[in-house]
């Protein structure tokens, strides 16, 4: 059965750094392109980033350049390190697989990030 | 950027009827579009995708039709469980990117 539990979320200030993780289980993540993909309290969803199976990443403009994306293949997870956080992140980030066919067939139940002073 | 865009925002249905939900994509996406349903407090579960191809576990009464610019989600008979939002995303490149959402509600 494919499993994706996320962790790390918190409230932080605007400024500040978190490391998001997506613990994965029932499948082989490097089989398989995994995103992070948010949502703003009683908003709808924003893709945020990818890494694809070969390694590659991939990012939304409104995160370019503060998030990275990576993967512990030992570990089977996959983190979301934030920096420069801002109050416009406030949301739940969603742990997400890939599908072979590309849609995200598999979604973690979600993890709390709140950007407030 | 694709924009996808959704109809109606709201949509009220008794049980038992059928419901039909439309997203429309700025550009072409092929067939590459999936529906997504997200009840309070819950991820977002996959329908459809191809878009017309219904995810594992997921009832008849789901279909999904159209290609290109045009998509419909139909839910023949709803269900009391039904009641949710309903998204559609492109697939077709990057960003991915998801419409506003339909809110299925009871009339």
């Amino acid at each position: 059965e494919v499993r994706l539990v996320e962790t790390g979320g918190d409230l932080v200030q605007p400024g500040g750094s978190l490391t998001l993780s997506c613990a994965a289980s029932g499948f082989i993540i490097t089989n398989n392109y995994m995103s992070w993909i948010r949502q703003a309290p009683g908003k709808g969803l924003e893709w945020v980033a990818v890494i694809y199976s070969g390694g590659g990443t991939n990012y939304a403009d409104s995160v370019k350049g503060r998030f990275t994306i990576s993967r512990d293949n030992s570990k089977s997870t996959v983190s979301l390190q934030m920096n420069s956080l801002r109050t416009e992140d406030t949301a739940i980030y969603y742990c997400a697989r890939h599908s072979g066919s590309y849609e995200n067939d598999h979604w973690g139940q979600g993890t709390l990030v709140t950007v407030s002073s | 950027e694709i924009v996808m865009t959704q109809s109606p925002a709201t949509l009220s249905v008794s049980p038992g009827e059928r419901a039909t939900l439309s997203c429309r994509a700025s550009q072409s996406v092929s067939s590459n579009l999936a529906w997504y349903q997200q009840k309070p407090g819950q991820a977002p579960r996959l329908l459809i995708y191809g878009a017309s191809t219904r995810a594992t576990g997921v009832p008849v009464r789901f279909s999904g039709s159209g290609s290109g610019t045009e998509f419909t989600l139909t839910i023949s008979s709803l269900q009391s469980e039904d009641f949710a939002i309903y998204y559609c995303q492109h697939y077709n490149s990057w960003p991915r990117t998801f419409g506003p959402g339909t809110k299925v509600e009871t009339k």
